[in-house]
């Protein structure tokens, strides 16, 4: 699997876009981009995924350039409840893949009044 | 629905007792996942099911470790006997599929081995 590298933190201020990088440069053109947060004390949360277009759900975008070899998740006006680790993941996807989700170290992000 | 379920959410045992976590996962979701999370190593994957089959269990420590599906709607994961470097957080997971689809995490269980 490609690996990811991410900051090992960064902070925000409430109420601004807070802007996570993600660097996959040997990603493979069957793997997709997942990203997971994962609050204080629960369980990992699932955000979202592409594989080369942008995405965009309630919680989040995800801009992926247009190589593949990085990303940036977006959370449009972060809110307190955002503090949270935000894992990058990148994964094939289908049957024979399995869908074995390795987790690195993830960015720590603080989002401050 | 109620999510993954697991229980206990918190078990302290002493070295050498046998330790079973339970998960049941989210209603109609085919493949199941065990993992496991240290300050020292991070979240990692132990073994996942699919249609109550382990399918890759090469995360599983080492003998101590077992885990079992007797149907879709119950796991669980054996450590016997336990060891104080077991002590860490074990989150269950489902998903919809193998491969496809999002995986939904439970609280997890905090072990405590003294």
């Amino acid at each position: 699997d490609a690996k990811t590298t991410q900051p090992t933190s960064m902070d925000c201020a409430e109420g601004r876009a807070a802007n996570l990088p993600c660097n996959h440069s040997t990603i493979s053109g069957n793997e997709y981009v997942y990203w997971y947060r994962q609050i204080h004390s629960q369980g990992p949360q699932y955000i979202i995924h592409g594989l080369k277009n942008n995405e965009t759900n309630e919680m989040a975008s995800l801009i992926i350039t247009e190589d593949r070899k990085s990303s940036t998740l977006i959370l449009p006006h972060a809110t307190l409840r955002d503090t949270a680790v935000y894992y990058c993941i990148v994964n094939p996807r289908g049957r024979a893949a399995g869908n074995k989700l390795t987790f690195g170290g993830g960015t720590r992000v603080l989002v401050k009044p | 629905d109620a999510g993954v379920i697991q229980s206990p959410r918190h078990e302290v045992t002493e070295m050498g007792q046998e330790v079973t976590l339970r998960c049941k996962p989210i209603s109609g979701h085919n493949s199941l996942f065990w993992y496991r999370q240290t300050m020292m190593r991070g979240l990692e994957l132990l073994i996942y099911f699919n249609n109550n089959v382990p399918i890759d269990d090469s995360g599983m420590p080492e003998d101590r470790f077992s885990a079992k599906m007797p149907n879709a709607s119950f796991s669980t994961l054996k450590i016997q006997p336990s060891e104080p470097r077991d002590s860490a957080v074990y989150f269950c997971a489902s998903s919809l599929g193998a491969g496809d689809y999002e995986q939904y995490f439970g609280p997890g269980t905090r072990l405590t081995v003294t």
